[in-house]
């Protein structure tokens, strides 16, 4: 099982519609969970870092976590074609041996003007 | 300091030969990973760094690869006899222990 999981997609959405990523993840010893925004060919941006369960809001992103479900996602409201990019879901492990950054596969998100 | 700085930012080189990567952390960070990332791929972890003892390696990572991370400030990642498989993008983030990682820039590598 990895550690982090993704749906690769690619995901369309509409602009202006709301687009929703999901991760999940392994180890429930994880603490700290991550969004990035990665365009092509250019390194990982963060976006959104999230510490314990519920939403954060930050402008037209909420991060949700779900450490019961181990369960982590991201809402994009108001989708602009400028939010098309691979979006990354990473997780902070901790444990004996195992402190960590990993990273999901990435989810494709394209908005279609 | 405006973040964390990789060099070179592009390397080619033929296969077999020895490359060093270089990284430049945000100063005050004291956690340092180096990953590598292919088409399609999320980064895929090979090390990290607590200031300057390396605290974990990756089973995926060769004896040909070997980093360091001398007084704890810059990163080194040298990859030794080089395969056309290490072709890739070897990308440095910094944090402090257990909050955001940022990345650099990367560095991509071509083996011919």
């Amino acid at each position: 099982q990895k550690e982090v999981e993704q749906n690769s997609g690619p995901l369309s959405v509409p602009e202006g519609a709301i687009a929703s990523l999901n991760c999940t993840y392994s180890d429930r010893v994880s603490q700290s969970f991550f969004w990035y925004r990665q365009y092509s060919g250019k390194s990982p941006e963060l976006i959104m870092s999230i510490y314990s369960n519920g939403d954060k809001e930050d402008g037209r992103f909420t991060a949700q976590l779900n450490k019961a479900s181990q369960y982590v996602s991201l809402l994009i409201r108001d989708s602009q074609p400028s939010d098309s990019a691979t979006y990354l879901c990473a997780v902070n492990r901790v444990g004996a041996g195992a402190n960590n950054l990993f990273f999901g596969t990435g989810t494709r998100l394209t908005v279609i003007p | 300091d405006t973040g964390v700085s990789q060099n070179p930012r592009h390397k080619i080189t033929k296969r077999g030969q020895n490359v060093t990567f270089r990284c430049d952390p945000i100063s005050e960070h004291n956690r340092l990973y180096w990953y590598r990332q292919t088409l399609g791929q999320g980064p895929e972890f090979l090390t990290y760094f607590q200031n300057e003892a390396q605290l974990e390696k990756s089973r995926l990572l060769s004896d040909r690869f070997s980093a360091e991370r001398p007084k704890g400030s810059f990163s080194t990642l040298e990859i030794q006899r080089t395969e056309q498989g290490d072709s890739a993008m070897y990308l440095c983030a910094s944090s402090l222990t257990y909050t955001e990682a940022f990345f650099g820039q990367g560095t991509r590598l071509t083996v011919v």
